[in-house]
């Protein structure tokens, strides 16, 4: 059984603060990093795919890094906004297809105004 | 474009009782379709892939079973169920060409078995 853990599970930030939380994943047998974002009564909608040591991606205000010799990502949200206010799963791929993914359980991130 | 549809979006059922759920995937052709579960506390599992017509994988030894009668329907089912079938079950879609690809969720079907 893969392990994949996020930190920290739950998150309070000041609207207008950056954040940033972490997602652990095995350093070995690699494939793929996802990263998804999941609001409250929608569907959870990607936000990356990263497949390469040293991958920086960006979307608006949110990035993430991954480093896949040590097994871990990070994603960082700019200048907090109430929207952005959902869990964040990030999902460890192994294999190739999506068949291989392990999710973790999820940074639920809170944004107060 | 591309949409998915699942439904209920919520489901009470009695212990023993059977299941359905459906979902469907419109503007694509031959999609790999998957159902997930998130039971409390749990990240997402993969219950059921499937790659076409009448072809399911499952990934865990379970209460439920999964049918793939059309190419773009992926139905969940259960003869009788049980309270730990009780949670939030994801129907997802890839295109399947061999690559890193995203999943695209549905909306859930929250079920409560009491």
């Amino acid at each position: 059984i893969l392990n994949v853990e996020q930190s920290p599970q739950s998150l309070h930030v000041q609207e207008g603060d950056s954040t940033n939380f972490t997602c652990s994943f095995p350093s070995s047998n690699f494939y793929a990093l996802h990263w998804y974002r999941w609001e409250t009564a929608k569907s959870p909608e990607a936000l990356f795919v990263m497949t390469l040591n040293g991958d920086e991606k960006k979307k608006g205000r949110i990035s993430a890094t991954l480093n896949t010799k040590e097994g871990y990502s990070y994603l960082y949200i700019k200048g907090s906004q109430p929207e952005d206010s959902a869990t964040y799963l990030c999902a460890f791929n192994s294999g190739g297809g999506a068949d291989g993914l392990t999710f973790g359980k999820g940074t639920h991130l809170i944004i107060q105004p | 474009s591309q949409t998915i549809h699942q439904w209920p979006a919520t489901l009470v059922q009695p212990v023993g009782s059977p299941l359905s759920l459906e979902c469907t995937v419109e503007g694509t052709s031959n999609p790999n379709l998957y159902w997930y579960r998130q039971a409390a506390g749990r990240g997402l599992q993969l219950l059921f892939y499937s790659v076409g017509i009448g072809q399911i994988s499952s990934e865990v030894p379970q209460n439920l079973s999964a049918s793939r009668p059309q190419d773009r329907q992926f139905i969940l089912s259960s003869k009788k169920l049980l309270l730990s079938d009780s949670g939030f079950y994801l129907c997802a879609w890839t295109q399947g060409r061999g690559q890193v690809e995203k999943l695209f969720f549905g909306s859930g079907t929250q079920l409560s078995v009491l």
